[in-house]
């Protein structure tokens, strides 16, 4: 089945880490490039990071530059993000979401920053 | 980095038609922005209807068609039917980055 999953969210005290991960089946994943998207709640879509197929190219929102980093493992087909110096409006829903045409998307994973 | 506007709210009767946009502040948006269009119902993950402009995917209904008007992309649903009740968000692509769109509120009624 094509599909992404995530995975690795939680609660975490501000100025915490976390690592979400993102687990790719059933479609050549080394071939695509991948973009974390977020959703606060009961707010509209917030692009967060973009990934090359490669990982050569590596892009961030202005929101979360310095703090996060976006990475891949293409013999695990498995996305990562890690989130450093997490604030309280880090608390979203994590989505991955595959590139050229945005065809799929995982169900999320839940991230809430708070003392 | 760039802002991009979308409509807060639209209503549309059943079998209607409703024309979502989707603006840019740095100027027109044209297909160099391969504009995207993405459908959320509550408590779902989105799902895209339409990319590079006006290019549907398999599982989208033949009802939304996507394209430029007046210097804006456009999510153009005709024959609106109770179940396209839902948030539509455009995206579009700039150099280094890409932007959502606040999102429109789409209700049939």
């Amino acid at each position: 089945e094509v599909q992404l999953v995530e995975s690795g969210g939680g609660l975490v005290k501000p100025g915490g880490s976390l690592r979400l991960s993102c687990a790719a089946s059933g479609f050549n994943f080394r071939s695509y490039s991948m973009n974390w998207v977020r959703q606060a709640p009961g707010k509209g879509l917030e692009w967060v990071s973009f990934i090359s197929s490669s990982g050569s190219s590596i892009s961030y929102a202005d929101s979360v530059k310095g703090r996060f980093t976006i990475s891949r493992d293409n013999a695990k087909n498995s996305l990562y993000l890690q989130m450093n110096s997490l604030r309280a409006e880090d608390t979203a829903m994590y989505y991955c979401a595959r590139g050229e045409q945005w065809p799929l998307w995982g169900q999320g994973t839940k991230v809430t920053v708070s003392s | 980095q760039a802002v991009v506007t979308q409509e807060p709210s639209l209503t549309v009767s059943p079998g209607g038609t409703v024309t979502l946009t989707c603006g840019s502040s740095t100027g027109a948006v044209t297909s160099g922005h391969w504009p995207y269009w993405f459908q959320q119902m509550p408590g779902q993950a989105p799902r895209t209807l339409i990319y590079d402009t006006n290019n549907k995917h398999s599982w989208t209904p033949a009802r939304f068609s996507g394209s430029l008007l007046g210097g804006k992309a456009a999510l153009t649903l005709s024959g609106a039917q109770p179940e396209d009740e839902a948030d539509y968000y455009c995206l579009l692509s700039y150099s280094a980055y890409v932007v959502f769109g606040g999102g429109t509120k789409l209700t049939v009624l």
